[in-house]
C-alpha cells in the first residue's frame, strides 16, 4: 500500500464547477500536510498547507480529519488556469512524501 | 533571482556513460531534497542533506547513485554507468531547518533521458 493514495483523475469539470479531491495517508505520525500544484512539465510548487480547523485560501479549501488520516482539497468556481495536477502531500521523519497526484482539466 | 536553481536542465545521455547535476538552494535554506519523478507518479525522495550533512538516503538510491553537498551550499547528484531506467525529472528543493512544517520550494529540476 503506498504511503499516500490519491485518485489520479482526470477530473474533467466545466468552468464554474465545484470540485474536490481526496487523499488518505498511512503513517499516523505525520504532523505535517500539504497540497502541491504542478503544472505539465513544471516543478511542484506549494498550493497550501492543511489543518485539522480547515483552511481557506480564495476558492480553495483545505481539511484535515487525523482519525481518519484523510485530507481533502474543495475548489470553487472553477478556472481554466486551475488545470493541473494537485499532489497531496505529507510528512515522514522529517521529510515530505507525495502521493501520485490527482490530474484536473476545466474546460469552457 | 532567489529561488532554486538546477542545472543543466536537460540532459540526454548513452547508456553507460556519467552524469552529474546541480543544484543551489535559496540560500538561507539549510535543508536540501533530491526526488526523483517519472511520468504519471508522484515525486520519490531520494537523499537529503543538513548543511554538509547527508542525513538519509532512499532505496531507490543504488549504489550508482551519489549526490554531495560539500560546503553546506550547493549539491550535486551524480550518477554512474546510467541505465535506461534512470530517465526521469530530478528534481530538487530546499527548505529552513524547520522547512517540514512549512513545505519546500523545488527548482524547475534536471529531466534526464538515457538512450
Amino acid at each position: 500500500r503506498k504511503e499516500v493514495e490519491q485518485d489520479p483523475g482526470p477530473f474533467n469539470v466545466p468552468e464554474g464547477a465545484t470540485v474536490a479531491f481526496n487523499c488518505t495517508y498511512s503513517n499516523s505520525a505525520s504532523q505535517s500536510f500539504f497540497w502541491y500544484r504542478q503544472d505539465c512539465r513544471k516543478e511542484p510548487k506549494l498550493l497550501m498547507s492543511v489543518y485539522s480547523s480547515g483552511n481557506e485560501d480564495g476558492r480553495f479549501t483545505a481539511q484535515l480529519n487525523r482519525a481518519s488520516q484523510y485530507i481533502s482539497l474543495l475548489i470553487r468556481d472553477s478556472k481554466l488556469s486551475d488545470s493541473a495536477t494537485y499532489l497531496c502531500v505529507v510528512n515522514k521523519a522529517d521529510k515530505l512524501i507525495f502521493g501520485t497526484g490527482t490530474r484536473l482539466q476545466v474546460f469552457p | 533571482d532567489t529561488g532554486v536553481s538546477q542545472d543543466p536542465r536537460h540532459k540526454i545521455t548513452k547508456r553507460g556513460q556519467n552524469v552529474t547535476f546541480r543544484c543551489d538552494p535559496i540560500s538561507e535554506h539549510n535543508r536540501l531534497y533530491w526526488y526523483r519523478q517519472t511520468l504519471g507518479q508522484g515525486p520519490e525522495f531520494l537523499t537529503y542533506f543538513q548543511n554538509e550533512a547527508q542525513l538519509e538516503k532512499s532505496r531507490l538510491l543504488s549504489d550508482r547513485f551519489s549526490a554531495e553537498r560539500p560546503k553546506g551550499s550547493f549539491s550535486t547528484l551524480e550518477i554512474q554507468r546510467t541505465e535506461q531506467g534512470d530517465s526521469a525529472m530530478y528534481l530538487c528543493a530546499s527548505s529552513p531547518r524547520t522547512g517540514v512544517n512549512y513545505g519546500y520550494t523545488f527548482g524547475s529540476g534536471t529531466r534526464l533521458t538515457v538512450v
